[in-house]
């Protein structure tokens, strides 16, 4: 079993919808997470960034951390066609870089 | 504005070539990593370096060795290339090891690697 679960999708949505996108995970110690998107043949670019459990909003997006669930959402509102992208949810131990964790990533089209 | 630059952008190489992966950043940053990333199953952390003149081992190191050549640059080398060494190869860079909202990782936009 991964220790990060992310459902690959595709996922296509019309624009102005609101997406959800959600990853699992299965190591308790993970106190970071983020939310990175990538665009095609491109490298991932950091979206947003929580600690521990609780919600952040950054415009039209919103991180969910539940950590007794084990599970953490990206909410997109008003999606728009730019958001095209893949989205890669990413987790880590705290102070040991190497137990960064990355779900596989899910694709996400918007249509206008 | 570079930020992170990764040559080449694409590789053919037949099972027991070697290659060096070369990856350059312009930022200043400390910290550099090189990740692979396969369809289904994410990034993966290969090596990273906290600083110049230190490396360490990812998740999935075997088969690849690295150079922190300077505080620019980190390279990676397959000695011996194997089929299942076909990815897509990050480099990534951050002002510290430990990145954060405000010293995120940045990445570069990949080799793409196939291994015949």
């Amino acid at each position: 079993q991964k220790e990060v679960e992310q459902d690959p999708g595709p996922l296509s949505v019309p624009e102005g919808a609101i997406v959800s996108l959600n990853c699992t995970y299965s190591n308790s110690a993970f106190q970071y997470f983020m939310w990175y998107r990538q665009y095609s043949r491109k490298g991932p670019e950091l979206l947003m960034y929580t600690y521990s459990s609780g919600n952040k909003e950054d415009g039209r997006f919103t991180a969910q951390v539940d950590k007794s669930s084990k599970y953490i959402s990206l909410f997109i509102r008003d999606s728009q066609p730019s958001d095209s992208a893949t989205y890669l949810c990413a987790m880590r131990v705290p102070y040991n870089n190497n137990d960064m964790r990355f779900g596989a990533g899910t694709r996400l089209t918007v249509k206008p | 504005n570079a930020g992170v630059t990764q040559t080449p952008k694409f590789q053919v190489l037949k099972t027991g070539q070697s290659m060096t992966l070369q990856c350059a950043q312009d930022m200043n940053h400390n910290s550099m990593y090189w990740y692979r990333q396969d369809p289904g199953m994410g990034l993966r952390l290969i090596y990273y370096s906290a600083s110049e003149g230190t490396t360490d081992k990812g998740e999935v190191p075997n088969g690849y060795n690295v150079s922190r050549l300077n505080k620019r640059e980190f390279s990676l080398r397959l000695e011996s290339a194997a089929p299942s060494q076909t990815s897509v190869y990050f480099c990534a860079s951050s002002e510290v090891l430990i990145d954060s909202a405000d010293q995120p990782q940045h990445f570069g936009d990949g080799t793409r690697l196939s291994i015949l």
